[in-house]
């Protein structure tokens, strides 16, 4: 039960260009989400999240955007530094614990290289 | 920076073994969980625990799965009888409160049923 897709495995961008990662989700009672990022043997950390009171929030490089109709958030990154080479995961839940209760569900991941 | 620590950071073990992934987490933290993701796969929720007991658990975290905090610094996850489609990495989180973007997650331990 795929409840939150990332439907691009990878992703190529050069130095100093925009980074999109997109995700889709498909259960209406989450209305918070998260972008994690994981680089190769270490855990997720978290990076930048969003309500559904909001369509934007933005941190510095990373922007997340929320199409809360479109059931659909994207992260941008920019500029995009070569450091960012990592997976992206997005998650999500609902904060209301309806019927998703603690636990949050994440995409399978974006790996994304950024080309110096 | 204080981080969650997990051993062994690798484990293989044959079907019908017995495996404790260990993890200790950040010291002030009363919320710990446990989190899988098969190769290639998304990660998914197993477990979490607070107060000394399971607060919530996923249809993943059957009869096969146990935690315990036996010291009051480690967090153990022990799967009873492994299984092939156990082979998968696993990540231990902690947090001060329970709040989902203030999860720090371990390494991971990547175990391989044989």
């Amino acid at each position: 039960d795929q409840q939150v897709k990332q439907n691009s495995p990878s992703l190529s961008v050069q130095e100093g260009r925009i980074s999109i990662l997109n995700c889709d989700y498909t259960n209406s009672m989450f209305d918070y989400f998260l972008w994690y990022k994981k680089y190769p043997a270490e855990g997720p950390t978290f990076l930048i999240s969003i309500s559904s009171i909001k369509d934007k929030n933005e941190d510095g490089r990373f922007t997340v955007f929320l199409n809360k109709s479109a059931k659909h958030l994207s992260l941008h990154i920019v500029p995009s530094q070569p450091g960012d080479s990592a997976v992206y995961f997005c998650a999500a839940n609902s904060m209301y614990r309806t019927n998703t209760g603690n636990q949050f569900y994440f995409g399978t991941g974006t790996s994304l290289t950024v080309i110096p | 920076e204080p981080e969650v620590t997990q051993t062994p950071s690798h484990q293989v073990t044959q079907m019908g073994q017995e495996v404790i992934l260990r993890c200790v987490p950040i010291s002030n933290h009363l919320y710990f969980y446990w989190y899988r993701q098969i190769l290639g796969q998304k990660v998914e929720f197993l477990v979490s625990f607070y107060n000394n007991e399971i607060s919530e658990k996923s249809e993943i975290f059957d009869d096969q799965f146990s935690v315990e905090r036996p010291d009051g610094s480690n967090f153990t996850l022990k799967i009873r009888s492994t299984k092939l489609e156990d082979s998968a990495m696993y990540f231990c989180a902690s947090s001060e409160q329970e709040r989902l973007e203030t999860q720090y997650f371990g390494p991971g331990t990547r175990l391989l049923v044989l």
